[in-house]
């Protein structure tokens, strides 16, 4: 198993400019999410989603979009890029409301 | 509102040397509580988990944390720590009132070990 794989590790952008993180994972797991990390502020939940079709919003989701089209996907989206979204963004797999989550490596995204 | 709060922001301590990291937990019921570390460019590992039963937790790398409901707390403790240790650790909390059991994060404590 992969795990939970994310692209790309590094990206920078201008601000106003979208982009798509990728995130997936081969463990057929249904709970996946996305965090953001900051210096000093841990780890930030931005949305989640529990099974394909179903998504919710978490702690900080202005800003971003997300789909669940399949159980393996979960793209991140940044319709309009401003610099407080440059950060490192975590995707995250479970296979249930108690089980153990998987992290992926993260992205570190600049938004200059 | 549900919260995870880790009192230290860094902490520096000998190689040999005993560590505990506090975290205390806010929720309105008992919570689950994880302890997660994240070496330099990594993602987060988990280091053990809570969720009912005996209080005190085993966990990789010879790590325990033990809950203390009297207290809110779920401090992690390791009895003589390795250079390799040098990390950032998280502690985290699922609540039951949070919908699908989503975590909520401390802010972190970043472990320096002196040779």
């Amino acid at each position: 198993n992969a795990g939970v794989t994310q692209t790309p590790k590094f990206q920078v952008l201008k601000t106003g400019q979208s982009m798509t993180l990728q995130c997936a994972q081969d463990m057929n797991h249904e709970y996946m999410s996305w965090y953001r990390q900051d210096p000093g502020m841990g780890l930030r939940l931005i949305h989640y989603s529990v099974g394909a079709g179903i998504t919710d919003q978490g702690e900080v989701p202005n800003g971003y979009n997300v789909s669940r089209s399949t159980t393996e996907d979960f793209p991140l989206r940044l319709l309009s890029a401003a610099p407080s979204q440059t950060s490192v963004y975590f995707c995250a797999s479970r296979l249930g409301q108690f089980n153990e989550q998987f992290f992926g490596p993260g992205t570190r995204l600049t938004v200059l | 509102a549900q919260s995870v709060t880790q009192p230290d922001i860094h902490i520096t301590v000998s190689e040999g040397a005993s560590l505990e990291l506090r975290c205390n937990y806010s929720y309105g019921a008992t919570p689950y509580l994880f302890w997660y570390v994240q070496s330099p460019g990594q993602g987060l590992q988990l280091l053990l988990k809570y969720f009912s039963g005996d209080t005190l937790v085993q966990g990789i790398k010879g790590f325990e944390a033990e809950f203390k409901r009297s207290q809110s707390s779920f401090n992690l403790r390791k009895p003589s720590v390795h250079w390799s240790d040098a990390a950032e650790y998280f502690c985290a909390g699922a609540y039951s009132g949070a919908g699908s059991y989503q975590l909520t994060f401390g802010k972190g404590t970043k472990l320096s070990v002196i040779p």
